[in-house]
């Protein structure tokens, strides 16, 4: 298995809805990442989980809130967004988070499409 | 600090026609380079990476780069544009500042084919 899913694929919820996005792998991968893309850019980091424990947090808002409840799981909490976080939301996996492996690209999933009314 | 920038946002070839996609980046390390497609409403498909060795990188779909260090360029071809290469274009450098696996990517080069 060499896939990223991720669920749901299609999200539309209101300013004071809570809500989350999940994301599994069972390629053995020790690092976990959500990434945010807005229409017609590049993804932008957003979190790294690295055996399951928060490595990277770049300066996202509190009202998103990463989980990562086992090696193959990473869920992303929505709460109280704004229209501005309308975006896709890709997860990735890589085999592990450290810089000095040769072969370490990241896997993507198909991306959650998040629209906040 | 490693960075990407791809020329052209758009670039737009008739089917059968030759593929350039254009990135150069800056890395302070030897950098990890990678390509990577995105078809509308889908998530990023890695085409083709360069790490160390070979420079001539073959990926998937016909697909190759080259690494050229003394031009810190790493342009996407393939010989012949089919209609279905038409999507998002990525070309993405490793960072590895702060200890951590991450991709630095360039803004995309979005790919149209003509019949």
């Amino acid at each position: 298995d060499t896939e990223v899913t991720q669920t749901p694929k299609h999200l539309v919820m209101g300013m004071t809805n809570k809500k989350s996005l999940k994301c599994e792998q069972h390629m053995g991968h020790r690092a976990m990442y959500w990434y945010k893309q807005k229409a017609k850019k590049p993804p932008e980091l957003m979190f790294v989980y690295s055996y399951e424990k928060l490595s990277i947090n770049e300066s996202v808002p509190s009202r998103f809130s990463p989980e990562c409840p086992n090696s193959s799981l990473l869920n992303l909490h929505l709460h109280a967004l704004q229209p501005e976080d309308s975006a896709l939301y890709l997860c990735a996996s890589s085999p592990t988070p450290r810089t000095g492996i040769l072969y370490n690209e990241q896997f993507f999933g198909p991306g959650t499409r998040l629209t906040v009314l | 600090a490693q960075s990407v920038t791809q020329l052209g946002s758009h670039v737009s070839v008739s089917e059968g026609a030759l593929v350039l996609l254009r990135c150069n980046y800056s890395s302070s390390v030897p950098p990890y380079l990678f390509w990577y497609v995105q078809y509308p409403n889908q998530g990023l498909q890695l085409l083709l990476k360069y790490t160390t060795g070979a420079t001539l990188v073959k990926g998937i779909n016909g697909f190759e780069a080259e690494f050229k260090k003394s031009e810190t360029s790493f342009h996407l071809t393939k010989p012949s544009a089919h209609m279905s290469d038409a999507a998002e274009y990525f070309c993405a450098v490793r960072d590895v500042s702060g200890g951590y696996n991450k991709l630095i990517f360039g803004a995309g080069t979005r790919l149209a084919v003509h019949p």
